[in-house]
């Protein structure tokens, strides 16, 4: 099947750092890729979708200049916690398609995630 | 808003019981839905959606439309069906605030 890698699995940063998460589609390509947040013992909340080659679509209530992506290639999505605070702290899990959304039916797999601690 | 609602955070059954776990959905059109599971360290995975019409693990869930829902059952727990399980709707893939499952015993 395919699998989506993300790392690092976890990290301790220092408040005002920034952070880079790496998110990889090994076997396919992923033309859309989602970053989610989640909080402990809530849902997963969507953040962004990119597409590759394309700016990020931001969901409403996300500081698009504090949470950098970037969609480089087709297996390949960043994203960059920027000036971290204490509050950034959370469970950021992304996930890759190898369909366009305009696609009646596609799979999102995900990664595992990484547990971003700001101190 | 277009929602999707998971009423129970956490269901306790015992081994061989059925177990069905609610949701609902609030959206203008012809809603696409998913259930994906989440079992303990290990990452999110797709349990199954609604076009296949499939039965994975021994879980169904059918859509009704009249009753904007998406609930999925399975007959008979399993002990290794103890899980965190979230509904999602496409587009977006938007989540349910998902139901933890512990099958007892």
């Amino acid at each position: 099947g395919a699998v989506v890698s993300q790392h690092p699995s976890w990290v301790i940063c220092k408040s005002g750092t920034s952070v880079k998460i790496e998110c990889r589609s090994l076997d396919f390509q992923a033309t859309t890729m989602f970053w989610y947040r989640q909080f402990p013992k809530q849902s997963l909340m969507l953040m962004a979708t990119s597409n590759e080659g394309s700016k990020a679509t931001y969901e409403q209530g996300v500081e698009k200049d504090k949470f950098l992506i970037n969609h480089a290639s087709l297996t390949l999505s960043t994203l960059t916690v920027t000036s971290a605070h204490p509050e950034d702290s959370s469970f950021y899990i992304c996930s890759a398609s190898n369909r366009g959304l305009v696609s009646i039916s596609y799979e999102q797999y995900f990664g595992p995630g990484t547990r971003l601690t700001v101190t | 808003a277009q929602r999707v609602t998971q009423p129970e955070k956490l269901l306790s059954v015992f081994k061989g019981a059925p177990v069905e776990l609610k949701c609902n959905y609030s959206y203008s059109g012809s809603p696409e839905l998913f259930w994906y599971v989440q079992y303990s360290r290990q990452r999110l995975q797709l349990l199954l959606r609604h076009i296949s019409r499939e039965s994975i693990k021994g879980f169904t869930a059918d859509l009704n439309k009249g009753e904007t829902s998406f609930h999925l059952k399975k007959p008979f727990a399993q002990e290794e069906d103890s899980a965190m399980y979230y509904c999602a709707r496409l587009n977006k893939l938007t989540f349910g605030g998902g139901t933890r499952v512990l099958v007892k015993p």
